[in-house]
């Protein structure tokens, strides 16, 4: 069983659409990530969520609006897309009530690309 | 916040030990380092972590200096299969603490 689970894990949308993307984890974990991975291979986390509540919001655009309707999932929902939205999108777990010294589990990504 | 240096890129042969280094100057009392190895479409894959002097388990082992400013993963004897980008991450602690990644270092292991 995947432990961490995105969907899609390919999504391909013109410019000004709006996509979301969905993240499941079965490890019964407490905090919820989303980072981004640019062209250049740099991981920068966008959010993070502990019991359903935002804790780590760092300086994305506000047309990225995360949601966690439960502890096991958090979704991405991006509006107006950019073409500067191209990256992959990784999604990730980790114990603990937002301590980030704890290990994180991550998705394989989904890879985002906008015509 | 802390910030992390990494090499850009390392070159091995199999059987070789590799030291990969990343700089945290900035580090703070309660930060911890973690490193994360990621293949080719897949998500970075927890390593190891560690506070201070050294942490081993069955895959690696970290240096940690006393003045904590850098951090050293050791790979023993790597492999072909060890051909992957390592990534430094300097996490502080507590609720509100934020997360860095390096820019990571692609190691290329050789025949």
């Amino acid at each position: 069983d995947t432990a961490v689970s995105q969907t899609p894990k390919y999504l391909v949308t013109q410019m000004g659409n709006d996509k979301s993307i969905k993240c499941e984890q079965n490890l019964g974990h407490d905090t919820m990530y989303w980072y981004k991975q640019d062209s250049k291979k740099f991981l920068k986390i966008m959010f993070s969520y502990n019991n359903k509540e935002l804790i780590i919001n760092e300086t994305v655009p506000n047309r990225f609006s995360p949601k966690s309707p439960d502890k096991a999932h958090l979704n991405l929902h991006i509006n107006s897309l950019e073409l500067g939205d191209s990256a992959v999108y990784f999604c990730a777990s980790s114990p603990g009530s937002g301590n980030n010294n704890q290990p994180q589990h991550f998705g394989d990504g989904t890879r985002l690309s906008i015509l | 916040l802390a910030k992390t240096t990494q090499p850009i890129s390392m070159d091995s042969y199999e059987g070789q030990e590799v030291n990969i280094t990343c700089s945290h100057n900035n580090i703070a009392t309660n930060d911890y380092i973690t490193w994360y190895q990621q293949f080719p479409s897949q998500g970075p894959r927890f390593i190891i972590q560690g506070y201070k002097t050294k942490v081993k388990n069955e895959v690696a082992s970290l240096f940690i200096p006393a003045d904590r400013k850098s951090s050293t993963l050791s790979l023993p004897r790597v492999s072909l299969s060890d051909t992957a980008v390592y990534y430094c991450l300097v996490a502080v602690g507590g609720s509100q603490g934020n997360l860095i990644f390096g820019k990571g270092t692609k190691l290329s292991v050789k025949p």
